[in-house]
């Protein structure tokens, strides 16, 4: 398997500009989760899915992020309108259950900067 | 609320044995997991204890006390890939990880 796959790698836009990350999970996983990565926050959990449904969002900073999974193979995670302060490394993950011993498998990120 | 306290930085030299501690404070808990980073890459997961006691692969080896809050990670025979950011991360009853803020181990030869 592929492992988990985003698009694209990196990022570069003007502030006010729509920005839209890509991922596909591995393949019979139930579960995608993305996240935020910064030096300030640390690495934290933006919102989830489970079966294509979004189980839980607490963690989308504003109405200026928005998620949605189509099919159990595609998820993407939308910035409209980006500013400054969304640059960081977004990380999809994917698994193959939500259990405690199931682990979370990480796509190699996108790095998005916002000018 | 929750948080989860690890060192931020552990130096340590090459084949040496090093402890990375964890403390935490969770409403609830599912789990203590541990994950390894790379500089400019991504999260991979290197352990798991749901019960007290010690988990061992390979050279890694994690152990959990729920009974202290406690958890630690240990690493042996170090290399110098290992020197990456190591974190303790939680897991709720809703399946959501938590990541602690890591600990960032530089090997030394």
């Amino acid at each position: 398997d592929a492992g988990v796959i985003q698009s694209p790698r990196h990022e570069v836009t003007e502030m006010g500009q729509e920005v839209t990350l890509r991922c596909k999970p591995i393949s019979g996983h139930d579960y995608l989760f993305w996240y935020r990565q910064t030096m300030m926050r640390g690495l934290e959990l933006l919102i989830y899915f489970n079966n294509n449904v979004p189980i839980d969002d607490s963690g989308m900073p504003e109405d200026r992020f928005s998620a949605k999974m189509p099919n159990a193979s595609f998820s993407t995670l939308k910035i409209q309108p980006s500013e400054p302060r969304d640059s960081a490394v977004y990380f999809c993950a994917s698994s193959f259950s939500g259990g405690g011993t199931d682990t979370q498998y990480f796509g190699p990120g996108t790095r998005l900067t916002v000018l | 609320g929750q948080s989860l306290e690890q060192p931020s930085e552990v130096t340590a030299v090459e084949g040496a044995i090093v402890q990375i501690n964890c403390t935490y404070q969770t409403s609830g808990f599912y789990g203590l997991s541990w994950y390894q980073q790379h500089d400019g890459g991504a999260p991979t997961f290197l352990s798991y204890n749901g019960l007290d006691g010690l988990e061992e692969t390979g050279r890694f080896s994690s152990f959990l006390s729920r009974s202290d809050s406690y958890g630690y990670l240990l690493l042996q025979e170090l290399q110098m890939k290992d020197s990456a950011s190591y974190f303790c991360v939680w897991m709720d009853s809703s399946y959501k990880l938590i990541f602690g803020s890591g600990t960032r181990l530089l090997v030394r030869p």
